[in-house]
Formats: structure tokens, C-alpha cells, sequence
């Protein structure tokens, strides 16, 4: 079956702008969960959602927010980029019923200029 | 805090090598632990995971060891190739509810470089 697509791949935006990005998990899984990972870092956990509700979210700013649709795509917003949001934004699909592993997407590479 | 720990955090292995990462966690909660491997322009892939009732698993050349009592498990990877060169990620959750929910916890990763 299709992998985890996340788009767009890469992303270049100006300081003080939004951004949205979007994920498609895998037909099936209703879990989705996002995570920033920078060289300095690592992966940091942003936040997650089933069945569209946010279960649990990361030490993040408040301009860091998601949702997630009825069909469990999901999207990312950052609002007032900063320089230091660069990162790999990566999201990553489960299925609750299967309850192991979570699969990646390529992810979406963001840099603020 | 860093809930879980990784080393090294680079390791170059001659081909043919063993190549051996070591993670280690605080939190008791935990109760599954996979490894991730990631290439450049990637995003990390599951390789192999492990639940606290075995102490070890085998999936080809990779092995995952685990020690309950020490809070402690490590990637074993046998017979190293030079395509086995990545960055390793191990990473610790609870399948249950709480605060885990929906979440990995990543150790900061090793890079592997297995020379031909």
C-alpha cells in the first residue's frame, strides 16, 4: 500500500510568514503525528491527532498548530515563521489496531529566510 | 529533559563489522522500543522494535538486546555493509494511554558509516 506523502517537499518562506503543510497517512491509519528534527535538536514531537482530535501535543509555541480532516489527512500550520523554525518537518501515521510501529513520511524540508 | 539516550553519536565499522548502539531511558512507563533508520533526504523507516518481555529479538543482521533492569537496550547490526550507512535513531513509548500517547521519544541518533 502507499506510504506516508507529505507535500510539498521543500519550502522556502520569509521571516513573519505562514506556512502549511500537509500529510496523507497510510489507508487506514487514523493516528497522525508530527515532528520537527533539526541537526541541533533531533526529533521533537510537535503533536497528534485521531480520529480528528488532538491527543497530545509537544513543547512547542502556540504558533505551531495542526488539524486533522475526516478522511485522517492532516495539516500543519506555522504562523510568524521565525528563522529558527528551518527544520525537517516530518509526520508519521499508525494504525490503532495494528498498535506497533509508526510509519514515516520523506517529509517536507522548510527553510525561513 | 532527554528521555532517552543514545551512543555514540557517530561510529565508523570496517565492513564485514559489528556495529553496536547503545540507548538507555528513565522512564518506566515504556513499554515499546523501535529503531529507526534514516538516509539523507529521508524520513526515518522502522528497522526493528522490542516489548519488555524478551530480551532479544533478531530480524537478519539487526538485533535489538534488551536489559529491563538497567533501563537499557542496543541495536546490534552483524555483518556490516557499507548500505547499512545512516543515521540510527532508537526511541522509547507507551502502546497504553498517558502522556505517550501518539508519541516516540527520540534518542539524538548515531551516524554509521561502514567503510568498504
Amino acid at each position: 500500500k502507499a506510504g506516508v506523502t507529505q507535500t510539498p517537499r521543500y519550502l522556502i518562506k520569509t521571516r513573519g510568514q505562514q506556512v502549511t503543510l500537509s500529510c496523507s497517512p497510510i489507508s487506514g491509519h487514523r493516528s497522525v503525528s508530527w515532528y520537527q528534527q533539526t541537526p541541533g535538536q533531533g526529533l521533537q514531537f510537535l503533536f497528534e491527532y485521531f480520529s480528528e482530535t488532538q491527543r497530545n501535543k509537544g513543547n512547542f509555541p502556540g504558533r505551531f498548530s495542526g488539524r486533522q480532516f475526516s478522511n485522517s489527512r492532516s495539516e500543519m500550520n506555522v504562523s510568524t515563521l521565525e528563522l529558527g523554525d528551518s527544520a525537517l518537518y516530518l509526520c508519521a501515521s499508525s494504525s490503532r489496531t495494528e498498535n506497533y510501529g509508526y510509519t514515516f513520511g520523506s517529509g517536507t524540508r522548510l527553510t525561513v529566510v | 529533559q532527554q528521555q532517552v539516550k543514545q551512543s555514540p553519536q557517530s561510529l565508523i565499522v570496517q565492513k564485514g563489522g559489528i556495529s553496536i548502539i547503545n540507548c538507555a531511558y528513565e522512564n518506566t512507563a515504556f513499554d515499546y522500543f523501535p529503531w529507526y533508520q534514516q538516509f539523507p533526504g529521508k524520513g526515518p523507516a522502522l528497522l526493528i522494535a522490542i516489548r519488555p518481555d524478551v530480551s532479544e529479538k533478531k530480524e537478519g543482521r539487526f538485533t535489538i538486546s534488551f536489559n529491563k533492569s538497567a533501563k537499557q537496550f542496543s541495536l546490534h547490526i552483524m555483518d556490516s555493509q557499507p548500505g547499512d550507512s545512516a543515521t540510527y535513531f532508537c526511541a522509547a513509548t507507551s502502546l497504553g494511554r498517558g502522556s505517550t500517547l501518539g508519541r516516540l521519544y527520540f534518542g539524538r541518533g548515531t551516524q554509521l558509516t561502514v567503510w568498504p
